[in-house]
């Protein structure tokens, strides 16, 4: 059951623009969404998360908007870097439940 | 604490064959928890423990797959009977009871190939 979708399997953009990731879910119960990052060869890491409660959790660079009427998240990264090139997975937790998106393969361009 | 440790990073085996990673959380935390993830897909939960408790398994966790934390400590996933299907990356995680929500912290995982 897929609880959680990342319907754009990767997404190119150059640097210094800003980068939009989306993620849907189908579960209103969720409390806690939260996005990772993952390098080749790494183990995903923590990036941002945002309480159901929320519409908007900023950290830097980075800016999480959740749309809880449409049951979508997006990640916004402002302005992009090549370092920020990765595979960003959106994921819900409810309790001791993590479910995790297919992932979204971002590639910034010098 | 240098954060999760997972040995071996790489595992070929033949079909058949029994297998077992071993994680070392965080030493503070006190939640270990088993993902595995496949080519082009997100980590799938397999299960989680919270001190030497295993508190929940996913229905993919067969009855091939065996996991324990006997001291509330490290842990050991084996997989006995492997299959060719059971190719995966195997990822561990911890975190503190109530933390969880701000995320848990990977380690870098074991690649297993079956062949």
């Amino acid at each position: 059951d897929q609880q959680v979708k990342q319907n754009s399997p990767s997404l190119s953009v150059q640097e210094g623009r800003i980068s939009i990731l989306n993620c849907d879910y189908t579960n209103s119960m969720f409390d806690y969404f939260l996005w990772y990052k993952k390098y080749p060869a790494e183990g995903p890491t923590f990036l941002i998360s945002i309480s159901s409660i929320k519409d908007k959790n900023e950290d830097g660079r980075f800016t999480v908007f959740l749309n809880k009427s449409a049951k979508h998240l997006s990640l916004h990264i402002v302005p992009s870097q090549p370092g920020d090139s990765a595979v960003y997975f959106c994921a819900v937790n409810n309790n001791n439940d993590m479910r995790f998106g297919a992932g979204t393969r971002l590639t910034v361009k010098p | 604490d240098t954060g999760v440790s997972q040995n071996p990073r790489h595992k070929i085996t033949k079909r058949g064959q029994n297998v077992t990673f071993r994680c070392d959380p965080i030493s503070e935390h006190n939640r270990l928890y088993w993902y595995r993830q496949t080519l082009g897909q997100g980590p799938e939960f397999l299960t989680y423990f919270q001190n030497e408790a295993q508190l929940e398994k996913s229905r993919l966790l067969s009855d091939r797959f065996s996991a324990e934390r006997p001291k509330g400590s490290f842990s050991t996933l084996e997989i006995q009977r492997t299959e060719q299907g059971d190719s995966a990356m195997y990822l561990c995680a911890s975190s503190f009871i109530g933390t969880a929500n701000y995320g848990y912290t990977f380690g870098s995982g074991t690649r297993l190939t079956v062949v």
